[in-house]
């Protein structure tokens, strides 16, 4: 059974940093690109971060672009997020997720979330 | 990247009645060499992550009821609920995945209970 737990939100200021961390089990981690969507309170999926299965490529929104780094460790079947230069807008709700296109079907697995409020 | 626009963005409806959402993409998300349109939808409960409801515009999920049906071809695109029950309050979102990341989702429509 593929499991995606994501760990790490909490309470920062303005312009603070976090790392958040999602693990990853009952899949072969590495053959799989893997991504970060966020929901702000009450708001919309916001698509965040991406990273292919063997870091080569990332990707980025333009809301976070510059101040996010997303990574992986195969090794561990672990996917990071480091934030920096975090802002109130910021808030939200973070999803690890990833889609799987296997013999013409199309799966969709998400994470619970982890909730980060950037606040002063 | 392809943006996705849905509508309504809330809509409410009586018990036993038919909802319809819509949503249109900027760009068709056809693919010609399998004839398969790469947009999926999803329900979002509160409190709880998305739930994929169908992949390529109009397969099911399994488990997901009959009284779900989704259609539509190249940018525009329909979620028809029949017979709304409670249960299917819910946040709704549609989503392309016919270019490489990101796969964007619409903004969502809400449907509530007339």
């Amino acid at each position: 059974e593929v499991q995606l737990l994501e760990s790490g939100g909490g309470f920062v200021q303005p312009g603070g940093s976090l790392t958040l961390t999602c693990a990853g089990s009952g899949f072969t981690f590495s053959s799989y690109a893997m991504n970060w969507v966020r929901q702000a309170p009450g708001k919309g999926l916001e698509w965040v971060s991406s990273i292919s299965g063997s870091s080569e490529k990332t990707y980025y929104g333009d809301s976070v672009k510059g101040r996010f780094t997303v990574s992986r460790d195969n090794s561990k079947n672990t996917l990071s997020l480091q934030m920096s230069s975090l802002r109130a807008e910021d808030t939200a709700v973070y999803y690890c997720a990833k889609w799987a296109f296997d013999f013409g079907v199309v799966r969709s697995y998400w994470g619970q979330g982890t909730l980060v409020t950037v606040s002063s | 990247d392809i943006v996705m626009t849905q509508s309504p963005d809330s809509l409410a409806v009586s018990l036993g009645e038919r909802a319809t959402i819509n949503c249109k993409s900027s760009q068709s998300v056809l693919h010609r060499s399998n004839n398969r349109n790469y947009l999926g939808w999803y329900q979002q409960k509160p409190g709880q992550p998305p739930k994929l409801l169908f992949y390529w515009a109009s397969t099911r999920e399994s488990g997901v009821p009959d009284r779900f049906s989704g259609s539509g071809s190249g940018t525009d695109f329909t979620l028809t609920i029949s017979n709304l029950q409670a249960e299917d309050v819910a946040v709704y979102y549609c989503q392309q995945y016919y270019s490489s990341l990101p796969y964007t989702f619409g903004q969502g429509t809400k449907l509530e209970i007339k």
